[in-house]
Order: structure tokens, then C-alpha cells, then sequence
């Protein structure tokens, strides 16, 4: 099964919409953190955000906001008022308590394209 | 400051032989990771370093495939005898620390192409 399912492949929008980008996880860890990372047309995964396990806050950075819920295990990622550079791969992962590569998994990733 | 080198940036071989990339880590980080992304797909998880550990190779799809890492620092992935299944981006990550809540910072990756 798998640990981390991004079930938009694709999404295209308008500039200036608003857009959600679904993650949602699976763990029977009760310590873990969960990771959004952008892979721009350049090719480099870029950080985005981290959020453990014991802080359910919603955290926002400007135009982007994340909505991380326990009871839907989810960790939803919005960009308010798209741009054109916001166009990517966005991944998300997921990383178990521990300290080797088999506690760390990605989602499949989403392609975002924002139409001028 | 400097972030993770990769080379080549691309890199096109003929189906049977071999190719070496190159990953430069961040300075002082201790885990790297191998990653491979074929076209329109996620990450492939490929090895796992780890200090002076036994690397974590658990990933790697066969023994054509092998990794190094010399002095903590510098790796370098092997691919022999490529197919032509092997043509993807090669990602190269390295974390200051082991550890779940330690993020990982990405290369540029190498396009392989194997004609």
C-alpha cells in the first residue's frame, strides 16, 4: 500500500485561483513529519515545509498555507492567487520515526500548471 | 552557500556501456541519498549513506547498479552495461543529520539518455 497518495496527477488553473493540492498518508507511527517539496521545470527538489506529528497548526507563508489534519491524515498544501511561477511538481513525503532511507517515502507528486 | 552538485547535467550513452555520475554533497552533511525519477513518474528510491554505516542499498533494481561514497563526502553512482530502461533523471540528496525530521536538499540531477 502505499504511505503517501497524491491523487492529482494533473492540475491545470487560471492565474490568480486558488489551488489545493491533496496529500494524504498513511503511518501507524505516532512520531513522524511530513514534507512538501516543489520540483520546478529546472529540475531541483526544493523544501518547502516540514510539520511534525504533534503540531496540528495550520501554518501559512505568504500565499501558500498548509492544512495538516490527524483524523483525515491528511496534509493539504494551498497556493492562493496562483502565478505563473508556481507552475511544478510538488511532492509530498513522509518520514517515520527512525534514522534510515526505508522511514522516508514520497507521494508520486502533482503536476501544477498555472495558465497565464 | 554552495548547494548539491551533480554531474554531468547530461549525460547520453550507448545501450552496453558504462556510466559514472557524480554527486557533491553539501558540506558537513552526513546522509546522502540516490534518488532516480523516470519521466512523469515520482522518485525511485535507489541508496541510502550514512556516516561511515553500511549504506542502505535496498533500492538499487540490480546488480549492475552499485554506489560509492568516498570520505563522507563525494559519491558517485555506477550504472553497467546500460539498458535502455535505465534513461531517467538521476537525483542526488544530502540532510545535515539522520533523521525523520531532517529535510533533504536536491541536486539538479543528471539526465541519463541511453540510445
Amino acid at each position: 500500500a502505499q504511505k503517501v497518495t497524491q491523487a492529482q496527477t494533473e492540475i491545470s488553473v487560471v492565474e490568480k485561483e486558488d489551488v489545493t493540492l491533496d496529500c494524504v498518508y498513511e503511518t501507524r507511527d505516532t512520531t513522524y513529519y511530513l514534507f512538501w517539496y516543489k520540483q520546478p521545470p529546472s529540475g531541483e527538489l526544493v523544501f518547502l515545509i516540514r510539520r511534525n506529528s504533534f503540531d496540528e497548526q495550520n501554518e501559512i507563508s505568504g500565499r501558500y498555507s498548509w492544512n495538516f489534519q490527524k483524523s483525515t491524515s491528511s496534509f493539504n498544501f494551498t497556493i492562493t492567487a496562483s502565478q505563473v511561477v508556481d507552475s511544478a511538481v510538488y511532492f509530498c513525503a513522509l518520514s517515520e520515526a527512525g534514522t534510515g532511507a526505508n522511514n522516508l517515502f514520497f507521494g508520486t507528486g502533482t503536476r501544477l500548471t498555472v495558465i497565464p | 552557500g554552495a548547494g548539491v552538485s551533480q554531474s554531468p547535467s547530461n549525460k547520453v550513452t550507448e545501450k552496453g556501456k558504462d556510466v559514472e555520475l557524480r554527486c557533491d554533497p553539501i558540506s558537513g552533511h552526513t546522509a546522502l541519498y540516490w534518488y532516480r525519477q523516470s519521466l512523469g513518474q515520482g522518485l525511485e528510491f535507489l541508496i541510502y549513506f550514512q556516516g561511515n554505516s553500511a549504506p542502505d542499498k535496498s533500492g538499487l533494481p540490480s546488480d549492475r547498479f552499485s554506489a560509492e561514497r568516498t570520505g563522507g563526502s563525494v559519491s558517485t553512482l555506477t550504472i553497467q552495461r546500460t539498458q535502455q530502461e535505465d534513461s531517467a533523471v538521476y537525483l542526488c540528496a544530502s540532510s545535515p543529520y539522520p533523521g525523520y525530521n531532517s529535510p533533504l536538499h536536491f541536486g539538479n540531477g543528471t539526465r541519463l539518455t541511453v540510445t
